[in-house]
C-alpha cells in the first residue's frame, strides 16, 4: 500500500512549457485533489475530483486543467507555464471518514 | 466556501512552555477541523482532528478544543520540545462537501 504518490519531485520549466504532474493513490479513494503551497498563504485547493469523470474547479484554478478517468489516477497539467506557477503542489485523496492522505509533493520552478 | 483564518503566524516558546495557536472559520456547516504539522521540505501530517460533535480532545501532549457557537478552534502543545518546531495548519471541511480549507499557517520555534 503506497498510499499517494507524486510524480516528479522536482521540476523546472521554461515560461510557456507544458507539463503534466502526476498523482495515484491505491486506496481505492474516490475524493482526490490538488493544491498549490505559497510561503505564507497555506495550501490552497486547485482542483478536485468526487470519482472517475468527475472534476470541479477549486480556489486557483487558472492555468491548471485536470481529468480523472480512472478511480487511481488524477494528473494536473499545466498548459502554458508561468513564473507565478512557481509552487509546491500536493495531491491529496480522502477516504469515507475524512481521512486525507498527502502525497510527498512537487517542487516546480518556472524561470 | 469556507474562509479559515490562523493565528498567530510566527510562535517563539522557551523549551518546557505551551503554545497556542488559534483559529477561525466562517461557515457555521463545517463539521470536521483537523491540525497538520508540516516540517521542511516534507507533506502536511494529521497530528489530530476533532469533529463538531465534541467540544475538546487530547492526545498526550496535544489538545484541540472547539467552539461552534464562536467558530474558532484551537491548538494547544503542552511540554513543548524542539521537535515541536515546525509549520502547523489548521483546516475545516463543510459536511457533505470534500474540500478541506486550510488557514494560512503558524511557524513554531521552540528555543532550547
Amino acid at each position: 500500500n503506497a498510499g499517494v504518490t507524486q510524480t516528479p519531485k522536482f521540476q523546472v520549466l521554461k515560461t510557456g512549457q507544458s507539463m503534466t504532474l502526476q498523482c495515484a493513490q491505491d486506496m481505492n479513494h474516490e475524493y482526490m485533489s490538488w493544491y498549490r503551497q505559497d510561503p505564507g498563504m497555506g495550501l490552497r485547493l486547485i482542483h478536485y475530483s468526487v470519482g472517475a469523470g468527475i472534476t470541479d474547479q477549486g480556489e486557483v484554478p487558472n492555468g491548471y486543467n485536470v481529468s480523472r478517468s480512472t478511480t487511481e489516477d488524477f494528473p494536473l497539467r499545466l498548459l502554458s507555464a508561468a513564473p507565478s506557477q512557481t509552487s509546491v503542489y500536493f495531491c491529496a485523496s480522502r477516504d469515507w471518514n475524512y481521512g486525507y492522505t498527502f502525497g510527498s509533493g512537487t517542487r516546480l520552478t518556472v524561470v | 466556501g469556507e474562509n479559515v483564518e490562523q493565528h498567530p503566524s510566527t510562535l517563539s516558546v522557551q523549551e518546557g512552555d505551551s503554545a497556542v495557536i488559534k483559529c477561525t472559520y466562517s461557515d457555521s456547516a463545517s463539521n470536521y477541523f483537523p491540525w497538520y504539522k508540516q516540517e521542511l521540505g516534507k507533506r502536511p501530517q494529521l497530528i489530530i482532528d476533532i469533529r463538531s460533535n465534541v467540544g475538546e480532545k487530547k492526545d498526550q501532549r496535544i489538545a484541540v478544543t472547539l467552539n461552534k457557537t464562536a467558530k474558532h478552534f484551537s491548538l494547544h502543545i503542552t511540554e513543548t520540545q524542539p521537535e515541536d518546531s515546525a509549520v502547523y495548519f489548521c483546516a475545516a471541511v463543510i459536511t457533505n462537501d470534500y474540500k478541506l480549507s486550510f488557514g494560512a499557517g503558524t511557524t513554531v520555534t521552540v528555543r532550547a
